[in-house]
């Protein structure tokens, strides 16, 4: 059964100091990790896709990075606006079914 | 931007009574997806579809739980008789082909059972 957990289910951070978000997956077969990021009320919104060890992608303020057992998405100068939960997601075996992890309350004071 | 649509947004109900919600995917994208989401956990999926055929709905509690997609397109999620423990939001998404391409998802319904 696939597996993915989430570190720390909160982080508080100051306005433009840089931290990192942990993914830990278990899977037979990685097909894609996905991240998402969620606002309070509102659906998951799609941040990136990886799908290999060693790949890396960026958007603005954050950077995914993957390894065959961890992804982590880096947050470089946070924003207020960047606060919300972050969410980790893989897809494996031969369903093509996500399985998401808890999620990282993140919360950026200015 | 083409976006996934849900209505209701929000659902208040009394346990035993009947809810259905609606679900209208990107233009195009063959599969949809039920998520459910309890607060503070990751949406756990209840339900595949690709074009108007079920291809996974194991953990989709069969008793009280039925969805439908006839036409391919929209689709409509049923829970009857609802329980206290269905309060959570319901969330739909959608895909091109259901492989490993992109799920988007929709805002969302949240239902409170009393």
């Amino acid at each position: 059964e696939d597996q993915v957990t989430q570190s720390p289910e909160a982080l508080r951070l100051q306005e433009g100091e840089s931290s990192s978000l942990n993914c830990s997956y278990t899977v037979s077969g990685l097909r894609g990790l996905f991240w998402y990021r969620q606002d309070p009320g509102k659906g998951p919104e799609f941040l990136f896709t990886l799908y290999s060890a060693g790949e890396e992608k960026e958007k603005e303020r954050l950077k995914a990075t993957l390894t065959k057992k961890e992804s982590f998405l880096h947050i470089t100068a946070p924003k207020p606006e960047d606060s919300a939960t972050y969410l980790c997601a893989v897809q494996g075996g031969s369903n093509y079914k996500l399985t998401f992890g808890k999620g990282t309350l993140l919360t950026v004071n200015p | 931007e083409a976006e996934v649509a849900q209505s209701p947004r929000y659902k208040i109900t009394e346990k035993s009574q009947a809810v259905a919600f609606w679900c209208d995917p990107i233009s195009g994208h063959a599969t949809l997806y039920w998520y459910r989401q309890i607060l503070g956990q990751g949406p756990e999926l209840l339900v595949q579809f690709q074009d108007e055929s079920v291809v996974d709905d194991s953990q989709l509690p069969k008793d009280r739980f039925s969805a439908e997609r006839l036409k391919g397109v929209d689709s409509t999620l049923k829970i009857q008789p609802a329980e206290l423990g269905d309060s959570a939001m319901y969330l739909c998404a959608s895909s091109l082909t259901g492989y490993t391409d992109t799920q988007y998802f929709g805002p969302g319904t949240r239902l409170t059972v009393l």
